[in-house]
């Protein structure tokens, strides 16, 4: 069955630090990975998705993540924080045809 | 707006009573996934439905809990007899096609709150 980890539950830093949130999953076959943002008392969003190709990706508001296939893991990153990232953040991964499932998220509070 | 709308936004419900959340997916969506978000918990796998169908309802409490995504109009999560225990936060997402890569859309969820 699938499954997604988070490790991380919550993690402080000051503005300007560097943020790296880590993500692995469990599914052996074909396998979509998303990053989710969900701000405090809105919906989730779409941080970034991989799929297949560069497995480095690119996202929103200066997000990436990187896909390792041997470490099942695709963790995001963002260079630089600040405060209005203070916000929590789910790993998800599908199955060709399967439905999201989703880790139980990490909450970051960015400090200004 | 084109995205998932969800109502109410805020429900209240003693004990015992029923509640009922509804999701209108985004325009020409015809998935839909519901999830519940507990504290602590992330966001659990509910039911999946297409137009008329059930498809997975694996996340699924056996009982009291059902949903429905009718021809027309939007899908229902019904929980019957509430209790305490499932107050938390309902999300409902849609998405084009069944193949994952398309990803979901979500509503801004249902916060229901068992009195």
């Amino acid at each position: 069955a699938q499954s997604v980890s988070q490790h991380n539950h919550h993690v402080i830093l000051s503005e300007a630090a560097s943020l790296e949130l880590g993500c692995n999953y469990s599914y052996g076959g074909t396998v979509n990975l998303f990053w989710y943002v969900q701000y405090p008392g809105q919906h989730l969003q779409l941080l970034l998705k991989y799929f297949s190709g560069d497995p480095l990706v690119k996202g929103i508001k200066g997000f990436e993540a990187e896909f390792i296939k041997s470490k099942f893991s695709f963790n995001l990153r963002k260079p630089s924080v600040q405060w209005s990232d203070t916000a929590e953040y789910f790993c998800a991964s599908g199955g060709a045809t399967n439905k999201l499932i989703f880790g139980t998220g990490t909450l970051l509070a960015v400090q200004p | 707006n084109a995205g998932v709308m969800q109502n109410p936004r805020h429900l209240v419900r003693r004990r015992g009573q029923e509640a009922r959340l509804r999701c209108s997916p985004v325009k020409g969506h015809s998935h839909v996934y519901w999830y519940r978000q507990l504290p602590e918990e992330g966001l659990k796998f509910m039911v999946y439905l297409q137009k008329e169908n059930i498809i997975d309802e694996s996340g699924m409490p056996k009982e009291r809990f059902s949903a429905e995504f009718p021809k027309e109009g939007p899908s229902i999560l019904r929980i019957q007899q509430v209790v305490r225990g499932d107050s938390a936060a309902y999300f409902c997402a849609s998405s084009p096609a069944a193949e994952s890569f398309y990803g979901y859309t979500f509503g801004s969820g249902t916060r229901l709150t068992v009195v």
